[in-house]
């Protein structure tokens, strides 16, 4: 069993959907979340990180951490045909020592 | 735009080619990072460099030699490389300190293609 599941998609909705994008873990150790957007053919950037269960909202995106459940969302609002891109889930221990482990990425196209 | 910056932005080398790849921040991190991402894959941790020391190696061959020179650049120097080796090759850094949340800022990467 992967540390991190993810659903590789492809994902394809209609522009001004909201787009549900999730991923599973195993460690119960993992204490921080990240959310990636990459582009093709560029390097990640970062969306959003969380450290706690809960909800953490930045503009259109909101990011939605269950640390009983193991799982991790993030909730794109109003998405654009820019949203189009491949969205990595990551995660780490609390050491700042501790590697960070990558979900496969999902890839999403928002049809205009 | 990214704080990340690495050159070159392609690279195309023969196996017999000695090259290097450069990266550069400026945000004050002490931890800076390699990794190779192939196509549709996730990023693969290579190097970590923590406080200028190779703190991670993931048994990485050989012929990718890592160097840190100072605390806002890292080199990868390649040798002797395969056309598998081809990939593109992202440097990304974090505070590195106590209390670090474990943000990555990637850069831009350099395609490397191997002939």
């Amino acid at each position: 069993q992967k540390e991190v599941e993810q659903d590789p998609g492809p994902l394809s909705v209609p522009e001004g959907a909201i787009v549900s994008l999730n991923c599973t873990y195993s460690n119960s150790a993992f204490q921080y979340f990240m959310w990636y957007r990459q582009y093709s053919r560029k390097g990640p950037e970062l969306l959003m990180y969380t450290y706690s269960s809960g909800n953490k909202e930045d503009g259109r995106f909101t990011a939605q951490v269950d640390k009983s459940s193991k799982y991790i969302s993030l909730f794109i609002r109003d998405s654009q045909p820019s949203d189009s891109a491949t969205y990595l889930c990551a995660m780490r221990g609390y050491s700042s020592a501790s590697k960070i482990i990558f979900g496969s990425g999902t890839r999403l196209s928002i049809r205009p | 735009d990214t704080e990340v910056t690495q050159t070159p932005k392609h690279l195309v080398m023969g196996m017999t080619n000695k090259k290097s790849l450069k990266c550069e921040q400026h945000m004050g991190h002490r931890a800076m990072y390699w990794y190779k991402q192939k196509a549709k894959k996730p990023p693969e941790l290579m190097f970590v460099y923590s406080y200028e020391k190779l703190s991670i190696n993931e048994s990485v061959p050989s012929r990718f030699s890592p160097e840190c020179p100072n605390s806002s650049l890292l080199n990868l120097h390649l040798h002797a490389l395969q056309p598998e080796d081809s990939a593109l090759y992202l440097c990304a850094s974090t505070t590195g300190s106590r209390g670090n949340t474990g943000e990555l800022f990637f850069g831009e990467g350099s395609r490397l293609t191997v002939l």
